[in-house]
């Protein structure tokens, strides 16, 4: 079974520092990768994706992730936080072609707090 | 535009009490439909699957069941409920394949158990 790991899992980093976030999956075959972001009291959404293509994906917010195929890895990053940044990020990995949710593995969390 | 709503939002009910969590979707017709639990620094469970009426997969064993009367109302249940069913239960759905993994949550409801 393919298992994702989010190694950090709090992170706490003043405003205008720079943010990478970890995430790593276990499956070597055809994966499609997402970030989700919960804010306090929001619905969990989708951050970015990745299908194919270019491995350097942006999401909303300024967001932007990393897709390294040898190192099994899809980090998360964004050059300058904000304190409405403040959020609990989720990796998450599907298999296969059509990536169907219901084989989507979600790895742990981590929560980012950003001081003003 | 699409959207989901589930209620209760919060819920405190004793051991042994039956549970009814209630999701709903409009905007979108024949949506696959997820129930998952998120536990504290354990990420997201998938618990409950549906690719239509009266379609349940169950993906882990528990104390828990799930009923889809309409296409898009879906329903978190349990005759008696036990402490470990404690936890934040989120709904979602998505398109169907290839939804390419993409998932739409719900404000989710938080249970305890006392």
């Amino acid at each position: 079974a393919q298992s994702v790991s989010q190694h950090n899992h709090h992170v706490i980093l003043s405003e205008a520092a720079s943010l990478e976030l970890g995430c790593n999956y276990s499956y070597g075959g055809t994966v499609n990768l997402f970030w989700y972001v919960q804010y306090p009291g929001q619905h969990l959404q989708l951050l970015l994706k990745y299908f194919s293509g270019d491995p350097l994906v942006k999401g909303i917010k300024g967001f932007e992730a990393e897709f390294i195929k040898s190192k099994f890895s899809f980090n998360l990053r964004k050059p300058s936080v904000q304190w409405s940044d403040t959020a609990e990020y989720f990796c998450a990995v599907s298999r296969g072609v059509s990536g169907s949710a219901r084989q989507l593995t979600f790895g742990s969390g981590t929560q980012l707090t950003v001081l003003p | 535009s699409q959207t989901i709503h589930q209620w209760p939002a919060t819920l405190v009910q004793p051991v042994g009490s039956p549970l009814s969590l209630e999701c709903t979707v409009e905007g979108t017709s024949n949506p696959n439909l997820y129930w998952y639990r998120q536990a504290a620094g354990r990420g997201l469970q998938l618990l409950f699957y549906s690719i239509g009426i009266d379609q349940i997969s169950s993906e882990v064993p528990q104390n828990l069941s799930a009923s889809r009367p309409q296409d898009r109302q879906f329903i978190l249940s349990s005759k008696k409920l036990l402490l470990s069913d404690s936890g934040f239960y989120l709904c979602a759905w998505s398109v169907r394949p290839p939804s390419m993994g993409e998932l739409f949550f719900g404000e989710g409801s938080r249970l305890t158990v006392l």
